[in-house]
């Protein structure tokens, strides 16, 4: 059964460095989604992308964030300049069309530790 | 600003008996909701959903319930077993908030055999 994977399973980084978080989406989907989950708190929202550019995006996905898919298979969420507060879980998701129904199929996650 | 709230952080069922998961919204323009599992080391999984036209879903042995007027659903698990042992995340979205769902804190489900 094809799923979304996710690479590194646990990132740890120094406060100020830049970090590439990596997806590879389910080959057919078109819809891609990043949460994060800080640790004890709910999952939250940060951006979906669709067709090469950014569709959605929430409060928290700042000028520190960007996404990326640079070939036909990789998404990538990148910051820029890590902060303490930017530890958590970032899953990635992705889905086959953007009608509400759809479902958003989710990574492992990738655990983040900013230090 | 926590539009999905899920009050409890855990619950035990003996196994064969019924788990009852319950979700809170806030935002009276969510006309979606979806229940995920989520098991360690693994992304969540959706469960099962429901829209606002709807006050009931079933698929198997998960019903979920919508009740509108309250604001609340909650999720059926009947009989439990000790594989549904994970943490439910209930999550709603909205017509303006496009694909953007917004997630309960989460309950950990304990089946006990």
């Amino acid at each position: 059964e094809p799923e979304v994977t996710q690479t590194p399973s646990h990132q740890v980084t120094q406060m100020g460095q830049e970090v590439i978080l990596r997806c590879v989406p389910i080959s057919n989907h078109l819809y891609f989604y990043w949460y994060r989950q800080i640790l004890g708190q709910k999952v939250e929202f940060l951006v979906s992308f669709y067709n090469n550019e950014i569709s959605e995006k929430s409060e928290i996905f700042d000028d520190q964030f960007s996404v990326e898919r640079p070939d036909g298979s990789n998404f990538t969420l990148k910051i820029r300049s890590t902060k303490l507060e930017d530890s958590a879980m970032y899953f990635c998701a992705s889905g086959i069309t953007s009608k509400r129904l759809n479902e958003q199929f989710f990574g492992p996650g990738t655990r983040l530790t900013v230090l | 600003d926590q539009q999905v709230k899920q009050n409890s952080p855990s619950l035990s069922v003996q196994e064969g008996r019924i788990s009852i998961l319950n979700c809170d919204y806030t935002n009276s323009m969510f006309d979606y909701f979806l229940w995920y599992k989520k098991y360690p080391a693994e992304g969540p999984t959706f469960l099962i959903s429901i829209s606002s036209i709807k006050d009931k879903n079933e698929d198997g042995r998960f019903t979920v319930f919508l009740n509108k007027s309250a604001k609340h659903l909650s999720l059926h698990i009947v009989p439990s077993q000790p594989g549904d042992s994970a943490v439910y995340f209930c999550a709603a979205s909205a017509q303006n908030t496009g694909n953007q769902f917004y997630f309960g804190t989460g309950t950990s489900l304990t089946v006990i055999p």
